[in-house]
């Protein structure tokens, strides 16, 4: 009943430090998306993906890539971390675009 | 620009009573409308939807109402419990002729507390 499985679930980097935040799903899905949620803010949308090999981004894709070499797996990658990326980030997939089932998040401070 | 908006940040309501959340938007292209419930330290689990075509859809205890010439929707939840204390975010998609591929504009939540 695993879903979508979301990893690290915290993490604090400093300022320039690089890292990829990892999402896979094991429900088949083509569809999968990564969000972030800023304090008292919605989800907003980063990047997407409707299947392997295909990605577009989202409402705020700055400061970050992705890519999706497989259907279970898309990574978000941030280059050069900033402060303003301190956020809760969420990976979501669905089949046919919605409802879409949501992973726990990874909490990142960035120092 | 936030094309969905929920105005009201929290909502406390007694165990027993209707909790009513509501949620405005700003673009009449949205087709689909969702509502989300977030536990903390969880992500948003999806709780009902309705489509712009439709005035009412409900499933339970959880009603949706779509009031389209207003731009408004409104969940209700009758009789609220304490198990429904939690952050709901409504969220719309826009309809792209088949291209949206399902990408959800949110809005920024509504903590709801059900006292017993």
């Amino acid at each position: 009943n695993a879903g979508v499985t979301q990893t690290p679930k915290f993490r604090i980097l400093k300022i320039g430090q690089s890292m990829t935040l990892q999402c896979t799903q094991d429900m088949n899905h083509n569809y999968m998306y990564w969000y972030r949620q800023d304090p008292g803010m919605g989800l907003k949308l980063i990047y997407y993906s409707v299947g392997a090999g295909i990605t577009d981004k989202g409402e705020v894709p700055n400061g970050y890539n992705v890519s999706r070499s497989t259907t279970e797996d898309f990574p978000l990658r941030l280059e050069l971390a900033a402060p303003s990326q301190t956020s809760v980030y969420f990976c979501a997939s669905s089949s046919v675009g919605w409802p879409q089932h949501f992973g726990d998040g990874t909490r990142l401070s960035i120092l | 620009d936030q094309q969905v908006k929920q105005n009201s940040p929290s909502l406390s309501v007694q165990e027993g009573r209707i909790s009513i959340l509501n949620c405005d938007y700003t673009n009449s292209m949205f087709d689909y409308f969702l509502w989300y419930k977030k536990y903390p330290a969880e992500g948003p689990t999806f709780l009902i939807s309705i489509s712009s075509i439709k005035d009412k859809n409900e499933d339970g205890r959880f009603t949706v109402f779509l009031n389209k010439s207003a731009k408004h929707l409104s969940l209700h939840i009758v009789p609220s419990q304490p198990g429904d204390s939690a952050v709901y975010f409504c969220a719309a998609r826009l309809d792209a002729g088949g291209t949206s591929y399902g990408k959800l504009t949110f809005g920024q939540g509504t903590i709801l507390t059900v006292h017993p």
